[in-house]
């Protein structure tokens, strides 16, 4: 079945920089897009960018350019996303999301609390 | 970019009623490419509808989606205890980005 595991939560303080991880498997990992979904406490869903585990390449959200950066590894069924110069706007659940457009699959999602 | 506004924010109704959820987007969706999903507090969400009509895998059949063009809709026939929940409206059809609407939550009268 498929299953999409998160890191685990992160404390950072203002300025830093997060890398979220998301491990995917019982499926071939290089066929479907992944997606990065944010929500800041009692706020709604965000989308922050996609990348296409076959070649790496990216899209991102106006909102999170340079930014943001996408990342996989493709021997690990890995995909990581890295959210720089971290502002405590940023305190959110981070989750992956398989899919082409439509979100199949979620991961369980990663607290990333910013606080000085 | 599109915009998808729900409505209303808040349903308050009781289990077996019918539940009515709007999303409403600033321009027309590309070949009904929008979906639905469910969220329960502390968990993932979990989508319900694909396509504005198409039941994912596992969704019983008293979730129905309908719509076409800017104006669509999640119909709930009779409301289970566990359908208390918030749900999202997602437009997939003109992407990126893929855009949210900002929710409707159910919750028991």
């Amino acid at each position: 079945q498929v299953q999409l595991v998160q890191s685990g939560a992160e404390v950072k303080k203002p300025g830093a920089s997060a890398k979220v991880s998301c491990k995917a498997s019982g499926y071939t990992f290089t066929s479907y897009y992944m997606h990065w979904v944010r929500q800041a406490p009692g706020q709604g869903l965000e989308w922050m960018g996609k990348i296409n585990p076959s070649d790496g390449s990216t899209s991102y959200a106006e909102k999170f350019q340079g930014r943001v950066t996408m990342t996989r590894d493709t021997s690990t069924s890995t995909v990581y996303m890295e959210l720089s110069s971290l502002r405590s706007d940023d305190t959110a659940v981070y989750y992956c999301a398989r899919g082409g457009g439509w979100l199949q699959f979620w991961g369980q999602g990663t607290l990333v609390i910013v606080s000085s | 970019e599109i915009v998808l506004t729900q409505s209303p924010g808040t349903l308050s109704l009781s289990p077996g009623e019918r539940a009515t959820l709007s999303c409403r987007a600033t321009q027309s969706i590309s070949s009904n490419y929008l979906a639905w999903y469910q969220q329960k507090p502390g968990q993932a969400p979990r989508v319900l509808i694909f396509a504005a009509s198409t039941r994912a895998t596992a969704i019983p059949d008293r979730f129905s989606g309908s719509g076409s063009g800017t104006d669509f809709t999640l119909t709930i026939s009779r409301l289970e205890p566990e359908d208390f929940a918030v749900y999202y409206c997602q437009q997939y059809g003109t992407s990126p980005p893929l855009t949210f609407g900002g929710g409707t939550k159910v919750e028991i009268k």
